[in-house]
């Protein structure tokens, strides 16, 4: 099955930029959706088909996707950006389609 | 905004059966794919099942196969997950999920708050 591999966490300092990787197997054939989640949360999306962003999420949260990496970037970074961050595919050649990154705790120093 | 709202968590023992209701607004459910999505304590998110809203395309993560099976109900806007032979790694916050997309790829927009399930002698 499918693998998704995230680093366990990222530190950036306030008004820094922050790259959270995502790697798979040719990750850039995929789409690649993206998911915010505060303790005692359920997640929110923040991204979805790589680089769109939902009704609501600020523009200083993009995304990029090519090769075997899928990146979420956000830029000037807030304290209330602190919070754990998934990717997420759906390897629809399988019968367990359904797959998620271990997920990035994003500390903000 | 869709709200989706899960009932039928609770304490259960080792090899004993729970199921799990996902309830939204009229009319949510069609027309889109309808998922539950797994937490364990402290842990990272793990997808269960998916079906459509019309009752096809059901398929389940490799770890709940042949146990747990999703149904809906469209007339009571409900989402269900029968969990059996339930063991302690099952575990976790269930959260239901309406999936956006299209065949090739689902997302989630709409998330219910979630169930606690803890498996427990």
């Amino acid at each position: 099955s499918y693998v998704l591999t995230q680093p366990p966490s990222v530190s950036v300092a306030p008004g820094q930029t922050a790259n959270i990787p995502c790697g798979g197997a040719n990750i850039g054939s995929k789409s690649v959706h993206w998911y915010q989640q505060r303790p005692g949360q359920a997640p929110v999306l923040v991204l979805y088909y790589d680089n769109h962003r939902p009704s609501g999420i600020p523009e200083r949260i993009s995304g990029s996707n090519s090769g075997n990496t899928a990146t979420l970037t956000i830029s000037r970074v807030e304290v209330g950006d602190e919070a754990e961050y998934f990717c997420q595919v759906w390897d629809s050649t399988s019968l367990h389609p359904g797959v998620f990154g271990g997920g990035t705790r994003l500390a903000v120093l | 905004q869709v709200q989706l709202v899960e009932s039928g968590g609770g304490v259960v023992q080792p090899g004993s059966s729970l199921r799990l209701s996902c309830a939204g607004p009229e009319s949510s459910f069609s027309g889109y794919t309808l998922h539950w999505v797994r937490q364990p304590p402290g842990k990272g998110l793990e997808w269960v099942a998916v079906m459509s809203y019309d009752g096809g395309g059901r398929y389940y993560a490799e770890s709940v196969e042949g146990r747990f099976t999703i149904s809906s109900d469209l007339s009571r806007d409900t989402l269900y997950l029968q969990m059996n032979g339930l063991r302690r790694e099952d575990t976790a916050i269930y959260f239901c999920a309406r999936g956006s997309g299209h065949s090739a790829t689902y997302f989630y927009e709409y998330w219910g708050q979630g169930a606690l399930v803890t498996v427990s002698s």
